[in-house]
């Protein structure tokens, strides 16, 4: 039973372009969600997160944005750049249940092409 | 500053071996935090550690274990492989209890034949 679902395996843009990344959830005691990016060979690197009491939060050309309601919460790149290009994963926690334990989606590969 | 320092970077074992994988937090850090990626798949949790305890414990088989250090490393141990073990394995630290930003390790790809 995935909790965290990132239902595009890939992604491709054009450089200057926004890239916008997607992601569901189920559990609706998630709290707290977050954006990693990992490079190959390299473990995940945190790039932005965002509280359930907020809608957006906004970190240079990064914006996450979330949608309780319909649990579902978005990354926006603008402008997309070839660095860019890694594997994103979204991932939830039960911030009042007190333990680090992520929930991680499979992960959405995007390329940047210049 | 290092961040989280993981060895061996990578392991090959047999069916039935068994295997420790160590990890180093980046200074300062009391967390540590086990990962399993099975290819194809996001980060799945094994354990959470803080102060020497564990903290939580995901949905994984009682072969898998692991402990903290007073110097707040860690090790994971896993008994009894299985082809399923194969893995990359991931460590991550955090400063405090709760902290959700964690730091990951490059890991330690596990191969089991």
């Amino acid at each position: 039973d995935q909790q965290v679902k990132q239902n595009s395996p890939s992604l491709s843009v054009q450089e200057g372009r926004i890239s916008i990344l997607n992601c569901d959830y189920t559990n609706s005691m998630f709290d707290y969600f977050l954006w990693y990016k990992k490079y190959p060979a390299e473990g995940p690197t945190f790039l932005i997160s965002i509280s359930s009491i907020k809608d957006k939060n906004e970190d240079g050309r990064f914006t996450v944005f979330l949608n309780k309601s319909a649990k579902h919460l978005s990354l926006h790149i603008v402008p997309s750049q070839p660095g860019d290009s890694a594997v994103y994963f979204c991932a939830a926690s039960d911030l009042q249940g007190g333990s680090e334990k992520l929930v991680f989606g499979k992960g959405t590969k995007l390329t940047v092409n210049p | 500053d290092a961040g989280v320092t993981q060895s061996p970077t990578h392991l090959i074992k047999t069916r039935g071996q068994h295997v420790t994988l160590r990890c180093s937090p980046i200074s300062g850090h009391k967390s540590v935090s086990w990962y399993q990626q099975v290819l194809g798949q996001g980060p799945q949790f094994i354990f959470q550690y803080y102060e020497k305890e564990e903290r939580g414990r995901g949905n994984f088989p009682d072969r898998f274990s692991a402990r903290q250090f007073p110097n707040y490393s860690s090790e994971l141990n896993v008994n009894a492989l299985l082809l399923g073990d194969s893995a990359l394995y991931l460590c991550a630290s955090s400063p405090i209890q709760g902290e959700e930003k964690l730091f990951f390790g490059s890991g330690t790809q596990l191969s089991v034949l």
